[in-house]
């Protein structure tokens, strides 16, 4: 069956930086874009960024545009999100997702990420 | 720049209908057929529950069906049950592959 298990989350300082990843099994990965979508505490869910299912080609919402980037590594079935200058407002759950025709079809349980002095 | 706005809340008791919209505000037209709502239980991953505007995956009950006029997108749930009780959102193309949701609506069951 699909799984997407995300890894890598932890407390972290304001400015700090950390890499989460997406580990994806039950599926031919390579054929797939996926998402980046985070959950702040108490609150909606906000789409981060996509990434091509050749790695060719990636986009990010405004609030992370510069500060977070995307890749992945299709022969070990891994998504990953570099995140760089954190802010306290990037604190929350990080979910990947599947994306098919537009849509988030699967997604893993997330990964939690706290930013504090 | 897309923005979709849902209620913050919406109820009903066992057995009745409640429907929760989503007004689509985007620039982007093409993007206003490609509408998914999702539910999520406390403390659980987001799941798929209408796709393509009104479509369904597999094993998600006919109690749960959506449609769109305009730029409002609907959800309906009917015959409320306990365990529908979660926050739904819902999520549209915006253009340059931007896939914003709605804010959630909170659906308790009386």
């Amino acid at each position: 069956q699909v799984q997407l298990v995300e890894s890598g989350g932890g407390v972290v300082q304001p400015g700090d930086s950390l890499t989460l990843s997406c580990t994806a099994s039950g599926f031919p990965f390579s054929r797939y874009n996926m998402h980046w979508v985070r959950q702040t505490p108490g609150k909606g869910l906000e789409w981060l960024m996509i990434i091509a299912d050749d790695g060719d080609g990636s986009y990010y919402a405004d609030s992370v545009q510069g500060r977070f980037i995307i890749s992945r590594d299709n022969s070990k079935n891994t998504l990953y999100l570099h995140m760089s200058n954190l802010r306290t407002e990037d604190a929350g759950r990080y979910y990947c997702a599947r994306d098919v025709n537009w849509n988030y079809d699967y997604w893993g349980q997330g990964t939690l990420v706290a930013v504090s002095s | 720049q897309s923005v979709l706005t849902q209620p913050p809340s919406a109820s009903g008791s066992p057995g009745q209908s409640v429907t929760i919209s989503c007004t689509i505000d985007s620039d982007d037209v093409s993007g206003y057929n490609i509408v998914s709502w999702y539910q999520q239980h406390p403390g659980k991953a987001p799941k798929l529950i209408i796709y393509e505007v009104n479509k369904r995956p597999s094993g998600v009950p006919d109690r749960f069906s959506a449609s769109k006029s305009g730029n409002t997108a609907s959800l309906t749930v009917s015959g409320l049950r306990a365990e529908d009780e979660a926050d739904y959102y819902c999520s549209s193309y915006a253009g340059l592959h931007k896939r914003p949701f709605g804010g959630g609506t909170k659906l308790t069951v009386l």
